[in-house]
């Protein structure tokens, strides 16, 4: 069964400062990854996804993310951090096999910006 | 493309009343997800079609929940009584081929509350 955990409910960061949230995942397959973000009173809308290919992935809004398959890890980066980034990440994790279809979501993250 | 179309945005019952959650994809999505958000459990899955057919709704709490998608254009969600614990953020989202590495399009949610 796959899972996803995120480190940190909470992440505060001063504007202009590296962003970096944190995922990890359990798959029993080669897995597909997602992190969506969700701002105040809205639906979630994608940042990025790794499918297959290339580990780094970029995504909108300056996020990228890193495949590491050695430490199950999709970790969220962005160098510098805008006011506007201010919202709730999720990461997710969906695996391709027999079986119904899944997007298994983490908890989330919410990051706050201090200007 | 409007996305995907949720109404109401906000309800509020008392314990016992009928609710009915109304949901419009984005045309041409052939996979309907309906999803239930709270502080407690996160993000959870309850159901999901394939061409208006349900595919898999074991996330579906009990049997006061139901959910319906008469056409390609539209799905109901309903609780039927509802219980104050059935409290959260409902969103429906839709994608075009429900494949694990599809994205999924959210719509902006219904915040239910029932007394």
């Amino acid at each position: 069964a796959q899972s996803v955990t995120q480190l940190g409910s909470h992440v505060s960061v001063s504007e202009g400062a590296l962003v970096l949230l944190r995922c990890n995942y359990s798959s029993s397959v080669p897995p597909y990854l997602f992190w969506y973000v969700q701002y105040p009173n809205q639906g979630l809308q994608l940042l990025l996804k790794y499918t297959t290919g290339a580990t780094l992935v970029k995504g909108i809004n300056g996020f990228e993310a890193e495949f590491k398959k050695s430490e199950t890890s999709f970790h969220l980066t962005k160098p510098s951090a805008h006011m506007s980034d201010a919202a709730e990440y999720f990461c997710a994790v969906s695996e391709d096999g027999a079986g119904s279809y899944q997007l298994t979501f983490g908890k989330g993250t919410k990051l706050s910006v201090i200007p | 493309d409007a996305g995907v179309i949720q109404s109401p945005r906000h309800e509020v019952t008392e314990m016992g009343q009928e609710v009915t959650l109304r949901c419009k994809p984005i045309s041409g999505h052939d996979y309907l997800f309906w999803y239930r958000q709270t502080m407690m459990r996160g993000l959870e899955l309850l159901i999901y079609f394939n061409n208006n057919v349900p595919i898999d709704d074991s996330g579906m709490p009990e049997d006061r929940f139901s959910a319906k998608m008469p056409n390609a254009s539209f799905s109901t969600l309903k609780i039927q009584p509802s219980e104050p614990r059935d409290s959260a953020v409902y969103f429906c989202a839709s994608s075009f081929w429900g494949a694990w590495a599809d994205t999924q399009y959210f719509g902006p949610g219904t915040r239910l509350t029932v007394l």
